[in-house]
């Protein structure tokens, strides 16, 4: 496809469950973005990679998040122990290189934990 | 922190023009003001980004003020399609991209 996707679209997860998030950028894209989006609020950063070095996760909220892009491509966010505050919009983007390329971004996932 | 300030919604007749303003005071120079928006149950999407000059693309023109402390994005026609929230951001080249709570516009038939 065209696009950055990212899958599942929707994810219910019981507290306490681990679960994984999946990024496919844009072919040939070298940065690539996480960012998670509470409702009625602006996304905020999560991690950043160039190709597969992970740069900045300053915005990762507890050791339960992580993130990895093993061979410069797809990406994959996993939240451990799954807690209620998790619930929110996860977004993936990515741009064809650092600087002042704009970001594409991708439809999200919606993870909610119950 | 975001470095900007938008006022939280506004509202625009269809077929006028938008003009959602974005105030960045404490721009430094090497500092672009970039906007995007967010449709409902969609990722945010590029418009257009300028550094001093005024842009223009077929989706909007971005009107900076001379002294770079604030800026216009102008949509010339509103369309229900373009009802969503509008974030106007400020970065360097080397910045991650930071959202700010933006501004929802409402495009009224």
């Amino acid at each position: 496809g065209a696009g950055v996707s990212q899958s599942p679209r929707y994810k219910v997860a019981k507290r306490g469950q681990d679960v994984a998030l999946r990024c496919d950028p844009i072919s040939g894209h070298v940065s690539l973005f996480w960012y998670q989006q509470a409702l009625g609020q602006g996304p905020e950063f999560l991690t950043y990679f160039q190709n597969e070095a992970q740069l900045d996760k300053s915005g990762l909220p507890s050791d339960r998040f992580f993130a990895e892009r093993p061979e410069g491509s797809v990406s994959t966010l996993k939240i451990q122990r799954t807690q209620q505050e998790d619930s929110a919009v996860y977004l993936c983007a990515s741009s064809l290189a650092s600087g002042v390329e704009k970001l594409f971004f991708g439809s999200g996932t919606q993870l909610s934990v119950l | 922190d975001a470095k900007t300030t938008q006022p939280p919604s506004m509202d625009c007749a269809e077929g006028r023009a938008a003009n959602l303003p974005c105030n960045h005071s404490t721009i430094s120079g090497n500092e672009y003001v970039y906007w995007y928006r967010q449709i409902h149950s969609q990722g945010p999407q590029y418009i257009i980004h300028g550094l001093k000059n005024n842009e223009t693309n077929e989706m909007a023109s971005l009107i900076i003020t001379e002294d770079r402390k604030s800026s216009t994005l102008i949509l010339p026609h509103a369309t229900l399609r373009d009802t969503a929230v509008y974030y106007c951001i400020v970065r360097t080249s080397y910045d991650k991209v930071i959202f700010g709570p933006g501004t929802s516009l409402s495009v009224i038939p």
